[in-house]
């Protein structure tokens, strides 16, 4: 399975904007992105996910680097609720029945 | 909806017991899935199930079984609990869709297990 690279820690200021970046440098031609978030002692959810082109919803954007090696998720205006780990996931949908392979993602901390 | 539910929230084993940690998810999802996280890691994939009436394994499937009689539900159970089962166990659930419309996968507020 392919598989990601992102920072451990990253720290930022409350309403600033995040840029949390992610390697994925053996992404195959059929791998979506997807990014999930777990706050302290929850489950993760969903965040964003893209396959090619930069993607924008309620929560974050997505940016993809032309050759898909990369991409960078942005936080426009973190607050301290966005406090989490996040994961960048390639997800492979060929096998496991769509299942998400997580690695240890990036802890956001956000101060006031 | 109540989305994925979990039960129990905590619970403490001795070495040798048995348990059966239940999920529920109300959305009429087709894939259902168990996953452990240990401290500071990320996810692992136990077993997981496309369908009613059908399970596989996933990364970590030693020392668990699992069972789906009913769609929406998708039991793990632990036949004899050993201390290295320790975890947080997650389930979860998704619509089986393409892939293009992201398949989001819906998380269970977990459950704490600790095997003395």
């Amino acid at each position: 399975d392919a598989k990601t690279t992102q920072p451990n820690s990253m720290e930022s200021n409350e309403e600033e904007p995040v840029h949390l970046p992610c390697n994925h440098s053996t992404i195959s031609g059929t791998d979506y992105i997807h990014w999930y978030r777990q706050l302290p002692s929850q489950g993760p959810e969903y965040v964003i996910h893209g396959l090619t082109s930069n993607v924008n919803n309620r929560m974050a954007s997505l940016a993809i680097a032309e050759d898909r090696k990369s991409s960078t998720l942005i936080l426009h205006r973190a607050t301290l609720r966005d406090a989490a780990v996040y994961y960048c996931i390639l997800r492979d949908y060929s096998n496991s029945g769509y299942a998400l392979n997580f690695g240890k993602g990036t802890s956001l901390l956000v101060t006031p | 909806n109540a989305g994925v539910t979990q039960t129990p929230k905590f619970r403490v084993l001795k070495t040798g017991q048995s348990m059966t940690l239940l999920c529920a998810q109300d959305m009429n999802h087709e894939y259902m899935y168990w996953y452990r996280q240990d401290p500071g890691m990320g996810l692992r994939l136990i077993h997981y199930s496309v369908g009613e009436g059908t399970t596989a394994k996933g990364e970590v499937p030693d020392g668990y079984n699992v069972s789906r009689l009913k769609k929406q539900n998708f039991l793990l159970g632990l036949e004899s609990a050993a201390p290295s089962q320790t975890s947080v166990y997650f389930c979860a659930s998704n619509l089986r869709g393409r892939a293009a419309s992201g398949d989001e996968q819906f998380f269970g507020p977990g459950t704490r297990l600790t095997v003395l």
